[in-house]
Order: C-alpha cells, then sequence, then structure tokens
C-alpha cells in the first residue's frame, strides 16, 4: 500500500498569499495518477487536480498541481476567503488507493 | 448531468452488517472506463478508500477491510451496493460513493450519509 503523506497539517495564510501543499509518496505513484480534493466543513469532497497537474472541470487557474514519483505539489497562487479549507491528495495509480492525512489551510 | 446519492440505515447496531446503496444518474456502468467507489470519513477525520467496481464487473478492496466487504452492481438499475459486515462504533463516519473514470480520479461525489454503530 503506497502511504501518502502531507505536509503541512497544518498552514496559516492570509487572503492574497501564496500556499504550497506538499504530498509525499512511500513509493512512486503510477503514471502520475495523483490528484488533490478540496473538503470544506460539511460538504463531501471536490476534485481540484487530477494526473498531477490537470485541472479539473470548472477549477480556477489560481490552483495547480506539480510533481512526479513520490513527491507532488498543489500550489494556490493567490487564496480567496473561499479556498480556506481542508485540502487531501489522493493516489489511484494501484488497486489499494489511498488518501493522505490532509492539510488544513486556515485563516491567518 | 452526473449526480449520485447514497442511502441506508442511519444507525446500526454492533455486530451487524450494514448496506448501503449508490444511486446513480448521467452515466453508465457498463461505458467502458467507468467505476464507481465507496469512501468513508470519520468524524473530523481523514478520507478512508473502502472499494471500488468498475465496467467490466472487476472488484478492488481495501486490504485492511477486505474480510468485511462486499460492492456490487445494478446495471439496470444504476446502482452501486457496499455491505459491510460486524459492524463496529469505530466505523462511525459519513459514507460516500463516488465515480470515476479511468485516469480521471474522483470527479463526482455524492453528498454522504452518516452512518452511526451503537447499541
Amino acid at each position: 500500500e503506497i502511504v501518502l503523506t502531507q505536509s503541512p497539517g497544518t498552514l496559516s495564510l492570509s487572503p492574497g498569499e501564496r500556499a504550497t501543499l506538499s504530498c509525499r509518496a512511500s513509493q512512486s505513484v503510477s503514471s502520475s495518477y495523483l490528484a488533490w480534493y478540496q473538503q470544506k466543513p460539511g460538504q463531501a469532497p471536490r476534485l481540484l487536480i487530477y494526473g498531477a497537474s490537470s485541472r479539473a472541470t470548472g477549477i480556477p487557474d489560481r490552483f495547480s498541481g506539480s510533481g512526479s514519483g513520490t513527491d507532488f505539489t498543489l500550489t494556490i497562487s493567490r487564496l480567496e476567503p473561499e479556498d480556506f479549507a481542508v485540502y487531501y491528495c489522493q493516489q489511484y495509480g494501484s488497486s489499494q488507493i489511498t488518501f493522505g492525512q490532509g492539510t488544513r489551510l486556515e485563516i491567518k | 448531468q452526473v449526480t449520485l446519492r447514497e442511502s441506508g440505515p442511519a444507525l446500526v447496531k454492533p455486530t451487524q452488517t450494514l448496506t448501503l446503496t449508490c444511486t446513480f444518474s448521467g452515466f453508465s456502468l457498463s461505458t467502458s472506463g467507468m467505476c464507481v467507489s465507496w469512501i468513508r470519513q470519520p468524524p473530523g477525520k481523514a478520507l478512508e478508500w473502502l472499494a471500488l467496481i468498475d465496467w467490466d464487473d472487476d472488484k478492488y478492496y481495501s486490504t485492511s477491510l477486505k474480510t468485511r466487504l462486499t460492492i456490487s452492481k445494478d446495471t439496470s438499475k444504476n446502482q452501486v451496493v457496499l455491505t459491510m459486515t460486524n459492524m463496529d462504533p469505530v466505523d462511525t463516519a459519513t459514507y460516500y460513493c463516488a465515480r470515476m473514470r479511468i485516469g480521471d480520479a474522483f470527479d463526482i461525489w455524492g453528498q454522504g450519509t452518516m452512518v452511526t454503530v451503537s447499541s
């Protein structure tokens, strides 16, 4: 099973700042099948990024994903008030799909 | 428009079997590359993947829960059913179903259904 470790656990930033979230895999993620999700309280997760760097339908271009192998990054270029939420990475390239433990992005 | 909706009991007793149904619309699970998965989230905790079934009726399970889970589909009814045996209070969680197209991750999620395990 591929273990995904997200860092930091909590990130405190202000609107307008740049956010950089990390996801490290315990072994290489096949075909860059790495996704990022955003989850707000009381809501289901929403797909932001798939294939490590492709934005899902309707996702603003301030969200970008990068990385390959075992190291992946989600960047939010300029934080909007609605971006403060919990973010999860997920690998879906093996028969055992796994999620990271999440990064909470909070308003400073 | 693609939608998924989970249904099932809100409360189950320890040792009972949980049966959840995901009813979907806007796509067919007989289309090549299409999958439906179940994921759960205990209160205040992270997402945990449970099981997946694909268009070819191949089934995949979380290694840690494999002995307790069964996933199946009824293509004519546009439904996917998950059963989990021997429920325990630690299984208290919101259970989600989600669609995946091969390579595209879980692009559409249901709203989730909260299941509490308590005597």
